[in-house]
């Protein structure tokens, strides 16, 4: 079974650009969720999406948008981008709800997006 | 709001002695998951055990074990025989049951050096 799949893997920008990374799940999977990585800030929630409806929310400014296909594959937005946008972008998946089977927190991520902001 | 805190930013052992990382955490709730996730250099990031506040039980998974002291608020890591392949950065991680709230909140990371 192929795993989560994130492209692209690494990505230049300049500020006051916008940037779509993409998500495509596990098979099976309806759940995606997004994390932005820095060193100092740790992994930070930034959305859930589950059956094309975002079902969850961090604390991201409204620059930071998604959605999600009826296929699973998702994809992230950050309009307008800062030079504090630089992080690494987390995409995992999983099988959510006890209808759908799998233990609760068992994330599959991918290999991550890497966005430089110069 | 739930909130997870890892104290040891960075560590250093020698491999195979064991190691213990700390965790954390703040909730009001009375069940909900914790879980440490492994994220080696360049490669992705995965599960490596998971714990139900409801089980009194520590979880074990071949040579890693938690230390889950529910009154206290603590979840601890222990890698027993290190190796050099546990090299990576560890996070704590908390989530509340199905239909609550299913996003889950990480630590800021313990980066760990296993050194030969």
């Amino acid at each position: 079974k192929a795993g989560v799949t994130q492209t692209p893997r690494y990505l230049i920008k300049t500020r006051g650009q916008q940037v779509t990374l993409s998500c495509s799940p596990i098979s099976g999977h309806r759940s995606v969720s997004w994390y932005q990585q820095t060193p100092g800030q740790g992994l930070q929630f930034l959305f859930e999406y589950f059956s094309e409806t975002q079902r969850n929310k961090g604390n991201f400014p409204g620059r930071f948008s998604g959605r999600q296909f009826s296929n699973s594959r998702s994809e992230m937005n950050v309009s307008t981008l800062e030079l504090g946008d630089s992080a690494l972008y987390l995409c995992a998946s999983s099988l959510v709800g006890p209808l759908s089977g799998g233990l609760p927190g068992e994330l599959f991520f991918g290999e991550g997006s890497r966005l430089t902001v110069l | 709001a739930q909130t997870v805190t890892q104290s040891q930013p960075e560590m250093s052992v020698q491999e195979a002695e064991t190691v213990t990382l700390s965790c954390t955490y703040d909730t009001s709730e009375s069940n909900y998951y914790l879980f440490w996730y492994k994220q080696p250099p360049s490669r992705q990031m995965i599960l490596v055990i998971r714990q139900e506040a409801y089980k009194q039980q520590n979880a074990t998974e071949n040579r890693f074990s938690v230390n889950f002291q529910k009154a206290a608020k603590s979840f601890s890591l222990k890698i027993s025989d290190s190796q050099l392949g546990d090299t990576a950065m560890y996070f704590c991680a908390f989530m509340t049951p199905w239909g609550r709230d299913d996003k889950i909140i990480f630590g800021k990371g313990t980066r760990l050096h296993i050194l030969p």
